[in-house]
This record gives C-alpha cells, sequence and structure tokens, in this order.
C-alpha cells in the first residue's frame, strides 16, 4: 500500500458545483496532515492543513478521519480559479522519517464555465 | 522576496554537462529539500539536510549531489547530465516538526538535450 494515496483525477466540474476529494495515508504514527494546492508548472502552496476536529476556510473544508486513515476535501461553489492539482499530504511524525512530509501524487480538478 | 529563492528558473544544458542548482531560503529553517517532479510521478525526494553537517539521500538520488553551504544555502548538482533528468526541481525548507507544511521555491526547470 503506498504511504498517501488519490485519485489521480482528472476532476472536471462545472462551476458553482461542490467537489470532494479524497486521501488515504497508510501510516497511523501520521500526525499532521495538510492540503496543497499547484497550479501548472508552478511550485506547491500550502492551502490548508487538517485538524482532528475538522476545519474550514472559506469555500474549502478539510476533514480528518484517524480511524479510517483518511482525508478529505470539500470545495464548494466551485470557481474557475480553482482549477489546479491538489495534493495531500502527511507527516510521518516522528518515527519514519523524522517529521518528513509524505506527498501525493495529486488529483487534477478543471472547473469548467 | 522569497521565503525561498531558485535559480536559475529555466536551464537547457547537454548531456554530459555538469550543472548546479542554487537555492536559497530567509525562513530561518535548518532543514532543506530537494524534489524533483515528472508528469504523473509527483514530488520525489532526491536529497534532503537537516542542517548544515546533515545531509541525507533521499529515494532517487543517483546521479545527484548536493551542498549545503550555509544554514541558509542548499544547492542540487548534477555531475553529468542526461536526458531522463529533464524535470521540474523543487528547493523546499521547513521546520524541525513538519507541522507547519514546507515551503517551497518556484521551481527551476531543466531540459537535457
Amino acid at each position: 500500500r503506498k504511504e498517501v494515496e488519490q485519485d489521480p483525477g482528472p476532476f472536471n466540474v462545472p462551476e458553482g458545483a461542490t467537489v470532494a476529494f479524497n486521501c488515504t495515508y497508510s501510516n497511523s504514527a501520521s500526525q499532521s496532515f495538510f492540503w496543497y494546492r499547484q497550479d501548472c508548472r508552478k511550485e506547491p502552496k500550502l492551502l490548508m492543513s487538517v485538524y482532528s476536529s475538522g476545519n474550514e476556510d472559506g469555500r474549502f473544508t478539510a476533514q480528518l478521519n484517524r480511524a479510517s486513515q483518511y482525508i478529505s476535501l470539500l470545495i464548494r461553489d466551485s470557481k474557475l480559479s480553482d482549477s489546479a492539482t491538489y495534493l495531500c499530504v502527511v507527516n510521518l511524525g516522528p518515527g519514519a522519517g523524522s517529521y518528513q512530509l509524505t506527498f501525493g501524487k495529486g488529483t487534477k480538478l478543471s472547473v469548467i464555465p | 522576496d522569497a521565503d525561498v529563492t531558485q535559480t536559475p528558473r529555466n536551464r537547457i544544458t547537454k548531456t554530459g554537462k555538469r550543472i548546479m542548482l542554487e537555492c536559497s531560503q530567509t525562513k530561518g529553517h535548518d532543514r532543506m529539500y530537494w524534489y524533483r517532479q515528472d508528469p504523473g510521478l509527483g514530488l520525489r525526494l532526491i536529497y534532503y539536510s537537516f542542517d548544515v553537517k546533515d545531509i541525507n539521500k533521499g529515494e532517487i538520488s543517483d546521479g545527484y549531489s548536493v551542498s549545503r553551504q550555509a544554514q541558509a544555502k542548499f544547492s542540487l548538482s548534477l555531475e553529468s547530465a542526461i536526458p531522463n533528468q529533464t524535470a521540474l526541481y523543487f528547493c523546499a525548507t521547513s521546520d524541525p516538526t513538519g507541522n507547519y507544511g514546507y515551503t517551497f521555491g518556484s521551481g527551476t526547470r531543466l531540459t537535457v538535450v
């Protein structure tokens, strides 16, 4: 099982739609989680951290399910500017990799007019 | 000024040439990383450094070397470039816990012909 797995997509959705991405991780000791956004040929940028209680930032909601070892990102009222690749990122914690981050391969989102 | 600066932004080089990619950061972090990204393969870790005297190989270090000249500077060298090293290269930095994610540079697009 890969350490961090995501559906590669692409997800093609119309403007205004709600879209959800899921991500699973293999290391139950993982201790912090993130969603990054990457535009084509640009660097990944932190979109939001994912907290155990779930967190929301405007149209974006991130949730963590430790028991099932998955993370989700929900985007409401999609905008054309949301088109990008979304990377699920997991901090392995102090054991394996000494607090290094492991990146999923990303899910590509295209929001269509 | 950007927190993480990579130079050059773009480079075309010939097979067999030695090339150095440079990275500097103003975050004051000890940890720095070099990744390459290829379409469909996601980010792959080449080398990482937890402080000036600590350098470690990542998953794809063959054909690459690094130098940590100072806390703020971490350079990546291709001793004898080959075409399959054509990729987008990113430098990143983080605090020791990784709990705040990584900050990436803008990337170097390298083409080996």
